[in-house]
């Protein structure tokens, strides 16, 4: 799988947009890019993936380059409850492939 | 609602007891589970895969002998710690990946050896 790189830590208001990097440049042209966030004393949660086009469901966007290299995760309007340590992860779909996790972002939304 | 289910949530026992966690899948059935732990502050850490009807796979520098895998049935996979100490003490996740959709993950197990 290909490497990660994402900031250690980032605030945020509540209310106001989450926007969190993620690098990873040694992407392979089969792999996806995925989102998971942990809350403290919980498994991680899936949030989303893509391929090359943008993405976005019920819970955040995902913001890919055009030459894939690095991808934004978004969550509009972040809330107390998105306090958590958020993973991005480069692997290929389908099959059974293990997901490796890097350090992952820790989010802080402020009051 | 939670396609993969752990148990026990959270385990306090003496040292030298040996501990099984259990990890099912709901509503599918997984030939393929994973086992990570995860200390306090730092990432997760993969252990091992699950096959069912198969010997697990481990990662390297995790114990064999010490963290026993298995996954007697589609739905099942357990990992038990054996003879824990307190280094052992960890936050065990377990997933899962249902058909045509991404990796899933139980809400872990936090064990305690005192």
């Amino acid at each position: 799988d290909a490497k990660t790189t994402q900031p250690p830590s980032m605030d945020c208001a509540e209310g106001r947009a989450a926007n969190l990097p993620c690098n990873h440049s040694t992407i392979s042209g089969n792999e996806y890019v995925y989102w998971y966030r942990q809350i403290h004393s919980q498994g991680p949660q899936y949030i989303i993936h893509g391929l090359k086009n943008n993405e976005t469901n019920e819970m955040a966007s995902l913001i890919i380059t055009e030459d894939r290299k690095s991808s934004t995760l978004i969550l509009p309007h972040a809330t107390l409850r998105d306090t958590a340590v958020y993973y991005c992860i480069v692997r290929a779909s389908g099959g059974y492939q293990k997901v490796t996790f890097g350090t992952g972002t820790k989010l802080q939304v402020i009051p | 609602g939670a396609v993969v289910s752990q148990h026990p949530s959270r385990v306090i026992c003496k040292s030298g007891t040996s501990v099984k966690i259990e990890c099912r899948s709901l509503d599918f059935q997984a030939t393929t589970m994973f086992w990570y732990r995860q200390f306090p502050k730092q990432s997760l850490m993969l252990m091992a895969t699950s096959n069912e009807g198969s010997k697990a796979t481990y990662e390297q520098g995790v114990e064999k002998d010490k963290f026993l895998i298995n996954h007697a049935s589609l739905t099942l996979s357990t990992l038990t710690v054996t003879s824990a100490h307190p280094e052992d003490s960890s936050f065990y996740i377990c997933s899962a990946r249902p058909p045509d959709q991404p990796q899933h993950f139980g809400d872990g197990t936090r064990l305690s050896i005192l």
